[in-house]
This record gives structure tokens, C-alpha cells and sequence, in this order.
């Protein structure tokens, strides 16, 4: 069964630092998209960054970037230099195209930023 | 202003008691889904639909059900609601089913069964 591991339950960076997020995902499709998505306190959720998985360069989106490495299954998400308006949840998703559209989240990491 | 709105936002019912949650885009999208969202699993997809009158199954569909007779609408529907389903609950869309496209999220409603 496909799924999303996000290892790291919760995280903290100091402000102006880089920090990576962990996603690794199971899946034997070969086509499929990698989202992550920022969730603050107030509840919303707030799309960050997209890698498809036929897509050769990482995706970046400002301060966003994502390491694809397609051989290991892994997404992981940087964001540099932290802001404390970044703390928040933080969930990887893929979505998957064959038997069905369907997208499965991980459990997601809370990350903490220190002023 | 593009937006996926739910109502009701915050809702606390008693087992047994249909509900119904409604959830409306206005962006002319193809895809529209539901989740619930649980601490420590994150989000688990309820239903999904594809386009007007096609829906399928999610990952954690017992209990529920949808329908999607007109484009912007997709109303969730717990016809028996058990303690379990409490949760927060999204509904979220996208311009299609062809994935390269991010999911837009509406606010969200807290369900609380007692």
C-alpha cells in the first residue's frame, strides 16, 4: 500500500537558519506529484511546493526547496532562513494518478522557530 | 475572491443524528475532496470526485457519503455519526484530476459526536 513517512514529529530551528523537513513516500507508481503543505495555528492549509516525479530539477518556491531523490523515495522539504512565521505543521503528500487520484498525506512534522 | 467555503465550521451533534457538511468552490474546479484530519495521522482522504456525478472512494470512507450533482458543490454526509468521526474535517479542490495542480482547502469544520 502506498504511503508517507514523515519521521520527524516535531523540529526546532533558530531564526535565520536553514531547516530540512523529512519526507520519504512508497509507492511502485511511476507517476505520481509531491505536495507540501504549511498548516499555522489558525488551522488553514497553505500549499507550499510541487515536485512531479518525471520532473528533473528540484522544485523551488522563494524560500522553499525541495529535494527530490526519486531512487530513494524521498521529498524532503528546506526552507531557508527561518522566520518565526514559519512555525507550523508541515505535511508531505503525494498524489497518485493510477487506480484513482488519490492523495495520501503523512502524519506531518511541527516545526518550532527560536528567535 | 476564489475560495472553498464549508459550513458549518464548528459543529457538535449526537450519535446517531444525520448530518450533512456542505463545501463550495468558486474556481470552476474539475476536483473536489475530502479529508479528516486526526492528531498523529495527519490528513486521510474520505472521498474524492473527479468531475460532476463521478466520485470514488478514499482511504477512510466508512460511515460516509458524497455526492456531486452540480460542479461547485460537494456535500459530505454522515448519515449515523458514531464518537469515532469526531474530527476536523476539509474539503479542498483542484482545477483537475491530472495532479500538477495543488489542492485548495477550505477552512475546515470541527466535528464533536457525543
Amino acid at each position: 500500500a502506498q504511503k508517507i513517512t514523515q519521521t520527524q514529529p516535531g523540529m526546532f530551528v533558530q531564526e535565520k537558519e536553514a531547516v530540512t523537513l523529512d519526507c520519504t513516500y512508497d509507492t511502485s507508481d511511476q507517476s505520481y506529484g509531491l505536495f507540501w503543505y504549511k498548516q499555522p495555528s489558525s488551522g488553514e492549509m497553505i500549499f507550499l511546493i510541487y515536485q512531479g516525479s518525471y520532473d528533473e530539477q528540484n522544485a523551488t518556491e522563494g524560500r522553499y526547496s525541495l529535494n527530490f531523490q526519486k531512487a530513494r523515495k524521498s521529498a524532503n522539504l528546506v526552507i531557508s532562513a527561518s522566520q518565526l512565521g514559519d512555525s507550523a505543521m508541515y505535511f508531505c503528500a503525494i498524489y497518485l494518478y493510477t487506480g484513482g487520484f488519490k492523495t495520501i498525506f503523512g502524519a506531518g512534522t511541527r516545526l518550532f522557530v527560536k528567535a | 475572491e476564489a475560495q472553498v467555503t464549508q459550513n458549518p465550521r464548528y459543529l457538535i451533534t449526537v450519535t446517531g443524528k444525520k448530518l450533512t457538511v456542505t463545501c463550495s468552490q468558486n474556481m470552476n474546479h474539475e476536483y473536489m475532496s475530502w479529508y479528516r484530519q486526526d492528531p498523529g495521522l495527519g490528513l486521510r482522504q474520505i472521498y474524492y470526485s473527479m468531475n460532476v456525478e463521478v466520485t470514488d472512494k478514499g482511504d477512510v470512507p466508512e460511515g460516509y457519503k458524497v455526492s456531486r450533482k452540480e460542479k461547485r458543490n460537494f456535500p459530505l454526509i454522515l448519515e449515523s455519526p458514531s464518537p469515532n468521526q469526531t474530527s476536523l474535517y476539509f474539503c479542498a479542490s483542484s482545477p483537475t484530476s491530472g495532479g500538477a495542480y495543488e489542492q485548495y482547502f477550505g477552512p475546515g469544520t470541527r466535528l464533536t459526536v457525543t
